[in-house]
């Protein structure tokens, strides 16, 4: 069965420190996807990145970096020099392609990060 | 603009009442689900469909009930409302590509009473 463990409820920094967010997935699958979605305090969710399970190449995107280790089970998200901006609730997911698609993403609980000025 | 409408933003039920969250999309997605969110317990899906006129169970389907008679509407409707529904429901639509990412839309938060 799929899961998705966050084990940081909640983090609190100060501006421009650095903070990494932990994911770690469990599945039976050698196909899978791994997500990062963000809720900021509006509500929405908002899409960051995917990353497919043969593509263990580390992803960079501006300050958002991504770590992706199957070696460890682990999807982990840095954000380098954060801004108040940043605080959100973050959320990694999971999905199997078992049967063709997306249609089912496992979330982790979030982690909300609370960024200080 | 192109996305995920759900309508309404906003809903008080009282415990009983049935009533349906509506879900449109117009960027011809095959795949929509609707999730839930609960404090502390991460978004948790209720149902999905691959596409018109087929629909399946997610993790925690009791007390909903969905069709998908075209591919840009998804609706939910709740049968009969109880205060354990309270929560804020989100609709999702993807392509149908193996890990394409989903596209939410901006949540109904619910309550019954």
């Amino acid at each position: 069965a799929q899961k998705v463990t966050q084990a940081q409820t909640e983090i609190s920094v100060v501006e421009k420190e650095d903070v990494t967010l932990d994911c770690v997935y469990e599945t039976r699958d050698t196909t899978y996807y791994l997500f990062w979605y963000k809720q900021p305090p509006s509500g929405e969710l908002v899409f960051l990145i995917r990353r497919n399970s043969f593509d263990e190449q580390n992803e960079i995107s501006g300050r958002y970096s991504w770590n992706f280790q199957k070696s460890t089970s682990s999807f982990n998200f840095t954000i380098t020099a954060s801004q108040v901006v940043d605080s959100a609730v973050y959320f990694c997911a999971l999905s199997e392609a078992n049967q063709g698609g997306s249609e089912k993403l496992v979330f982790g609980k979030g982690t909300k990060l609370t960024v200080n000025p | 603009n192109a996305g995920v409408t759900q309508t309404p933003k906003f809903q008080v039920l009282k415990t009983g009442q049935s009533m349906t969250l509506q879900c449109a999309q117009d960027m011809n997605h095959e795949y929509m689900s609707w999730y839930r969110q609960d404090p502390g317990m991460g978004l948790r899906l209720i149902h999905y469909s691959v596409g018109a006129g087929i629909t399946d169970q997610g993790e925690v389907p009791n007390g909903y009930n969905v069709s998908r008679s075209t591919t840009e509407d998804f609706p939910l409707r709740l049968l009969s409302a109880a205060p354990s529904q309270t929560s804020v429901y989100f609709c999702a639509s993807s392509y149908y590509v193996k890990g394409d990412g989903y596209t939410f839309g901006s949540g109904t938060r619910l309550t019954v009473v």
